[in-house]
């Protein structure tokens, strides 16, 4: 079965730092998608960046970056000069190809409070 | 374009009552999903719903259930409630069944906060 692990639960920073967001998963089938999500205090899960397995190329979006590496497991996030607008809660996601429907595993997300 | 809609915001329901929750995806969207997210257990998936059938079915009993209107809308129930029920309940829609993809990643409501008392 598929799970997805973020060992961070808090990360504190002050503004204009970086953040890096860890993620590590496990499923059995060679096409998935990974997905990072960021919740504010209003609730709504917030889309943020995608990667589908068969694509290892790191990109930056903006003040977002990742960087997917399949041969440990990992897709980590990261949000470079931090702003307190950033302060949430980011869930990182995988969805196997195989499983019917639209069905995400989520980590249990990591809480990121930026200080002015 | 109209986000995914939820309603109703917060609800507040005794142990052993049911209770109705309500979800309106984006235009277009015909696939509904259902996740549950409480502190302890996290975010879970509950439910996926389109074309008014159920596609795929989480790790939850069968007091909680769903479906789908011929709009797309859907609708989630919980009956004989229990203390563990409480949670926020978020909808999300995507554009189309199957696996969640690049090009159609699940779009979210600002979910449901209910609470059992």
């Amino acid at each position: 079965a598929q799970k997805v692990t973020q060992a961070q639960t808090e990360i504190s920073v002050v503004e204009k730092e970086d953040v890096t967001l860890d993620c590590v998963y496990e499923t059995r089938d060679t096409t998935y998608y990974l997905f990072w999500y960021k919740q504010p205090p209003s609730g709504e899960l917030v889309f943020l960046i995608r990667r589908n397995s068969f694509d290892e190329q790191n990109e930056i979006s903006g003040r977002y970056s990742w960087n997917f590496q399949k041969s440990t497991s990992s897709f980590n996030f990261t949000i470079t000069a931090s702003q307190v607008v950033d302060s949430a809660v980011y869930f990182c996601a995988l969805s196997e190809a195989g499983a019917a429907g639209n069905k995400l595993t989520f980590g249990g997300g990591t809480r990121v409070l930026v200080k002015p | 374009k109209a986000g995914v809609t939820q309603t109703p915001r917060y609800l507040i329901k005794t142990r052993g009552q049911q209770v109705t929750l309500s979800c309106s995806p984006i235009s277009g969207h015909r696939s509904v999903s259902w996740y549950q997210q409480t502190p302890g257990q996290g975010l879970q998936f509950l439910f996926e719903y389109f074309s008014e059938t159920q596609r795929n079915k989480g790790n939850f009993p069968g007091r909680f259930s769903g479906r789908q209107f011929s709009n797309s809308r859907s609708e989630m129930n919980v009956s004989t409630l229990e203390l563990g029920d409480s949670a926020l309940y978020l909808c999300a829609s995507s554009p189309r069944a199957g696996a969640v993809s690049v090009n159609s990643p699940l779009h979210f409501g600002n979910g449901t906060r209910l609470t059992v008392t």
